[in-house]
């Protein structure tokens, strides 16, 4: 079965701060695509930041970037210099390649202090 | 619109009652997903659309639960005879195509909450 694991449930951050967000999964496959989505209060899921598992360079957008340790299917998310606005709950995702649907972690909440 | 929206934002009902949950997705998107987030449990697939057709019903927890999609946009995820463990946010997510490995556009969802 595939599964994501994201095993901080609940973090924090003084803003400027760097923060780094666990992700491990399991799967057997060799094709998929690996993802971070940030859900403010509003609820509405938003894409962080998107990496293709058969590149081996990590992904950066602006002030998130990734660690991607394909060997030991690992997917952290590193979101430097924290502002207010990146309060929201981080969900950790995978999609196998020639499927559609993602695959969740249960979540991190990060809440970032002023 | 701009986004893809979702209604009602909120709903209250009684157990056993039946729920339309609607999904209007980003303007020439064909692709569309609904998906269920319940408390602490992440987000857990449901069924996606390509056009009208539905691929893929394996995510439907029960019989008690059906989509359609009609015109190639709107979407209704359908509940009947609710029960309480039904009591989540749905979410409906849209894409330009069925493209493997593709960004999903997210709705606000839908919170049910069945007493």
């Amino acid at each position: 079965a595939q599964t994501v694991t994201q095993s901080q449930p609940e973090m924090s951050v003084q803003e400027a701060e760097t923060v780094t967000l666990s992700c491990t999964y399991d799967t057997s496959e060799n094709n998929y695509y690996l993802f971070w989505y940030k859900q403010p209060p509003s609820r509405q899921m938003i894409l962080v930041i998107r990496q293709e598992a058969y590149k081996q360079q990590n992904a950066t957008e602006n002030r998130f970037s990734v660690n991607f340790q394909k060997a030991a299917k690992s997917f952290s998310l590193k979101i430097s210099d924290s502002q207010l606005g990146d309060t929201a709950m981080y969900f950790c995702a995978f999609m196998i390649a020639g499927t559609y649907k993602y695959i969740f972690g249960t979540g991190t909440r990060l809440k970032v202090l002023a | 619109g701009a986004g893809v929206s979702q209604s009602p934002s909120n709903k209250v009902t009684e157990k056993g009652k039946d729920v339309e949950l609607r999904c209007d997705p980003i303007s020439g998107h064909t692709a569309l997903y609904w998906y269920r987030q319940s408390l602490g449990q992440g987000l857990e697939f449901l069924i996606y659309f390509q056009g009208n057709s539905a691929p893929d019903k394996s995510g439907l927890p029960s019989d008690r639960f059906s989509a359609e999609r009609t015109g190639g946009s709107v979407s209704t995820l359908t509940i009947q005879r609710t029960q309480q463990e039904d009591s989540a946010v749905y979410l409906c997510a849209s894409s330009p195509s069925l493209t493997a490995g593709g960004t999903q556009y997210f709705g606000p969802g839908t919170r049910l909450l069945v007493l």
